[in-house]
C-alpha cells in the first residue's frame, strides 16, 4: 500500500466527452505527477503539480489539465476526449520534489473511450 | 536528455531459475535509476532505486541492480524465481531537466512452473 488512491478505478466515455480523474496523495505530500499508460506501454509523463502550481508537462495538448488542492488531492481532466486517450491514468505523490526522491504511485484508473 | 532501453518485452525464466532482466540508460549527467513493478491490473511499485550512493542496489522481494556506468546498464537480477514475481516490469530514469519519471517500454516476466 502506498497511501495513494484514485478513483474512478475504471471509466466508459464516448469520444467527445470530457473526463475528470481524482488522485488523493499522502499527508505531506506537496508534489503530484500524473502519467498516462496505454496498453502494453511504460507510463508517460503528462504533467506535474507543486503546491497547487503546475511546474512541469509533458508531450500533452491542452486538453489535458489538472489541478491540485491544498488537502493533497488533485484532478485530472481531459476535454473532447479521443479514442486514443483510452489508458490507465496514474497519479503519483512525493513530498517534496527533491530530485531523485521516491514518488509513491496509485492504483490507476483505467479510461476506455469508445 | 535520459532515456532507458529494456531489452527484451517477454522473458520467460522457469521457477527457482535466476532471474535477468536488463536495462541500458542513457544520460549525460550521474542517473537517478528506478525499477518498478507492475501487477495485473495494479498500479506501480517501487522495486529498488539507483541515487549514486552504492553500485549494488537491493530492493525489496529479494531483488538487486547494478549500476556499471561503463556499460551504461543497470540489470534487475534475482537469484531464484517464484511464482509471484510474474508481473511487467519497468525500468526508468529522472529527467534532470523537469524531474519527470522516463520509463522504459516494460519486460513482462513470465514464471515456469
Amino acid at each position: 500500500e502506498t497511501g495513494v488512491t484514485q478513483s474512478p478505478t475504471h471509466l466508459i466515455k464516448t469520444r467527445g466527452q470530457q473526463v475528470t480523474l481524482r488522485c488523493s496523495s499522502q499527508s505531506g505530500h506537496n508534489t503530484v505527477s500524473w502519467y498516462q499508460q496505454a496498453l502494453g506501454q511504460g507510463p508517460q509523463f503528462i504533467f506535474q503539480y507543486y503546491r497547487e502550481e503546475e511546474n512541469g508537462r509533458g508531450n500533452f495538448p491542452p486538453r489535458f489539465s489538472g489541478l491540485q488542492f491544498p488537502n493533497y488531492s488533485s484532478e485530472l481532466n481531459v476535454n473532447a476526449l479521443e479514442l486514443d486517450d483510452s489508458a490507465l491514468y496514474l497519479c503519483a505523490s512525493r513530498v517534496s520534489g527533491t530530485r531523485g526522491e521516491t514518488q509513491y504511485f496509485g492504483p490507476g484508473t483505467r479510461l476506455l473511450v469508445l | 536528455a535520459q532515456s532507458v532501453t529494456q531489452l527484451g518485452s517477454h522473458v520467460s525464466v522457469s521457477e527457482g531459475a535466476l532471474v535477468l532482466l536488463r536495462c541500458n540508460y542513457s544520460s549525460s549527467v550521474p542517473p537517478y535509476l528506478f525499477w518498478y513493478v507492475q501487477y495485473p491490473n495494479q498500479g506501480l511499485q517501487l522495486l529498488l532505486k539507483y541515487t549514486s550512493a552504492a553500485t549494488l542496489v537491493k530492493g525489496i522481494n529479494g531483488f538487486e541492480a547494478e549500476f556499471k556506468k561503463s556499460e551504461t546498464s543497470f540489470h534487475l537480477t534475482k537469484p531464484s524465481a517464484h511464482m509471484s514475481d510474474a508481473a511487467e516490469y519497468f525500468c526508468a530514469v529522472i529527467s534532470n531537466r523537469d524531474d519527470k519519471i522516463i520509463f522504459g517500454k516494460g519486460t513482462r516476466l513470465h514464471i515456469l512452473p
